[in-house]
Order: C-alpha cells, then sequence, then structure tokens
C-alpha cells in the first residue's frame, strides 16, 4: 500500500476554473502539508495540518485553502485558478508527537501535476 | 526569512569515486537536517536524517552536521550511475507549542555520476 497517495497524479484545466487535489496517508502520521514545487524545481512549504489546525500558513494566495476531514487526509482546493499556479504540487506528512529518533521526517506523496491553460 | 543554500550543479563525478554535497543554512534556530533525493519526475525521497553535531553515517551515505558554522554536508562513497540525481538539502525549525514548521529546502544540487 501507498504511504501517501494523492489523486490526480495530472491535472490540466482552464484559467478561473475551481479545482482540488485529494490526499491520504495510512502512516499514522499527526502532521501532513502541501508544497509546491515550480518549474524551477523549488519546493516550497504552504501548509501543514497537526491534529485537524493549521499550524502554519504560507503566503500563499487565499485562493488555496487546504481542508482536513480527519488526521489521515489533507485535501488542497484552489479556486480561480491562474496560469501562475501551474507547478507540481506534493502533499508529505510526518509524526511530531514525541522526541524521538524519526522526529519530523517527512514522507512524500508522487505529486500532482497541475497544468493551467 | 529562513534561507537554505545549494550549490545547483551540475556537479559531474566518476563513477567509484566520492560524491561531495554541500549546504548552508540561515536560521540558528534550525533543529533537524535532511537530505532528500529527486529523480526527475519523482517524489522527494529521504536519504539521511541528522540532529547532532558530528557524522552520521548509513551505508555509502555520511551526513556531517556543524551548527556552529551552520553547515551541512553529504558524502556519497562509491559513487554509482544510479545516484545521479538532484538532491535537496531541507531544515525545520520546531515551533515552542509543540507544532512544526514545514521543512524549509535549499533549490537543489544536480549531481551527474559518469560510468
Amino acid at each position: 500500500d501507498t504511504a501517501v497517495s494523492q489523486t490526480p497524479k495530472y491535472l490540466v484545466t482552464q484559467m478561473g476554473n475551481d479545482k482540488s487535489i485529494k490526499c491520504e496517508q495510512n502512516l499514522g502520521h499527526d502532521t501532513m502539508y502541501w508544497y509546491k514545487q515550480d518549474s524551477k524545481k523549488f519546493l516550497k512549504i504552504m501548509f501543514s495540518y497537526n491534529n485537524k489546525e493549521l499550524i502554519i500558513n504560507e503566503t500563499v494566495p487565499n485562493r488555496f485553502s487546504p481542508k482536513s476531514p480527519d488526521k489521515a487526509h489533507l485535501n488542497l482546493h484552489i479556486n480561480s485558478l491562474e496560469l501562475g499556479d501551474s507547478a507540481v504540487y506534493f502533499c508529505a506528512s510526518s509524526h511530531l508527537a514525541g522526541a524521538g529518533p524519526a522526529k519530523n521526517i517527512q514522507y512524500f506523496g508522487a505529486g500532482t501535476r497541475l497544468s493551467v491553460l | 526569512q529562513k534561507e537554505v543554500e545549494q550549490n545547483s550543479g551540475p556537479l559531474s563525478v566518476p563513477e567509484g569515486a566520492i560524491a561531495s554535497l554541500n549546504c548552508t543554512y540561515s536560521d540558528r534556530g534550525s533543529q533537524s537536517f535532511f537530505w532528500y533525493r529527486q529523480y526527475s519526475g519523482k517524489s522527494p525521497e529521504l536519504i539521511m536524517s541528522i540532529y547532532s553535531n558530528g557524522d552520521k553515517e548509513d551505508g555509502r551515505f555520511t551526513a556531517q552536521l556543524n551548527k556552529a558554522s551552520q553547515y551541512v554536508s553529504l558524502l556519497i562513497r562509491d559513487s554509482q550511475p544510479s545516484d545521479s540525481a538532484t538532491y535537496l538539502c531541507a531544515v525545520n525549525i520546531f515551533y515552542s507549542g509543540g507544532g512544526a514548521d514545514g521543512l524549509t529546502f535549499g533549490k537543489g544540487t544536480h549531481l551527474i555520476i559518469q560510468p
């Protein structure tokens, strides 16, 4: 079973549309994240959720909204898509509770390649 | 603002030699340090994690951390063509409330192992 799974793998859409990307982890982790990797391959944190609460919210447009129905899922909703939103979006998860040797090792999903036309 | 700096390369190393990858970070409060490998079109894959000063070895990989110099490195011994990839250095900091920042990544070093 895939530890962190994202759907869809590819998403092609028109400017102005609203779309969602789903993420699920079966690792029992307590924190999930969304990252954006742009055309220059620079990977940047967007959001993280811990126990259904938003911990950080990087300076991303409010057109992006994370939604977590439960600890194993963190979906990303994007409204009014723009050309500049084209990128690969990665979901990740980690376990923060405690201070064990594997603290905050993050495991990544396969990514969703979003193309806005 | 937290920053992680890496030489983008490409770094070309003959097969069987040692590949040395370097990374510096700006935030002295950083507590955890990671090296991820990313093949083209794939997701980042954890190679090494290191939390305290010194060396940490795992197979052909050795991570080195010097917090005073704010410097992290990765050595790959007996380099193989399959090691050709982009290597991402990442650091993170924990908030006092128990939460955690996401990882701050460098822009990656493109490593090419020449057969």
